[in-house]
């Protein structure tokens, strides 16, 4: 069966840079592209950017742009969302999903990330 | 690329039908229909129900049906059931190889 199992929960600081890794199970890796979404806490679903995990092409929202970094190692069939200079804004519930065909079907169990000083 | 408007909140009575709108999709969407709907009940993980504009995934409810017109999806849920009361967000292609999310509509059954 298909999974995609995310790290866990971090605490940063103001500044720093986080990073969160999925790891994708029960299918080929490199078939499907992996997504990135957001969702900070009582607000909607945030599309941050994607990766393509054969050709590792990105694409990022242009609101992330020059702060947010996706690769993936496939020898592990993980991907990996790496986001810089966070801000208080960036607290958020973080997800990856896997795309195909125009949607998001499955998705990672996400990861809180929350920024405090 | 702002969110796709959709309205904040619809709500129905059991057993009636009710429509959310999602404006601004993208005329770009090449050979397929790329607007997809998610349920998310609080605290669980989005789930797709629907795809391809239309489509249902296996094991998602006939009630719930899509369709496109221009540049406006629409998620139509049939025989309003307490189960259905959640967020519904809309998802499209927008430009460049970048996707984007409806602002969410929260759903009530009275």
């Amino acid at each position: 069966q298909v999974q995609l199992v995310q790290s866990g929960a971090e605490v940063k600081k103001p500044g720093a840079s986080m990073k969160v890794s999925c790891q994708a199970s029960g299918y080929t890796f490199t078939d499907y592209h992996i997504n990135w979404v957001r969702q900070a806490t009582g607000q909607g679903l945030e599309w941050m950017g994607w990766i393509n995990p054969d050709s590792g092409n990105t694409a990022y929202a242009q609101k992330f742009q020059g702060r947010l970094t996706i690769n993936r190692n496939t020898s592990i069939s993980t991907a990996y969302m790496e986001l810089s200079s966070l801000r208080f804004e960036d607290t958020a519930v973080y997800y990856c999903a896997r795309g195909t065909r125009g949607f998001l079907d499955y998705w990672g169990q996400r990861t809180l990330v929350t920024v405090s000083s | 690329q702002s969110a796709l408007t959709q309205p904040a909140s619809v709500s129905g009575s059991p057993g009636q039908s009710i429509s959310i709108s999602c404006t601004g999709i993208s005329n770009d969407v090449g050979s397929y229909s790329v607007v997809s709907w998610y349920q998310q009940h609080p605290g669980k993980v989005p789930k797709v129900i629907i795809f391809g504009g239309s489509k249902r995934p296996s094991g998602v409810s006939d009630r719930f049906s899509g369709s496109k017109s221009g540049n406006t999806a629409s998620l139509t849920i049939s025989g309003l059931q307490a189960e259905d009361e959640a967020d519904y967000y809309c998802f499209s292609y927008a430009s460049s190889g970048t996707w984007v999310f409806g602002a969410g509509t929260k759903v009530t059954v009275l």
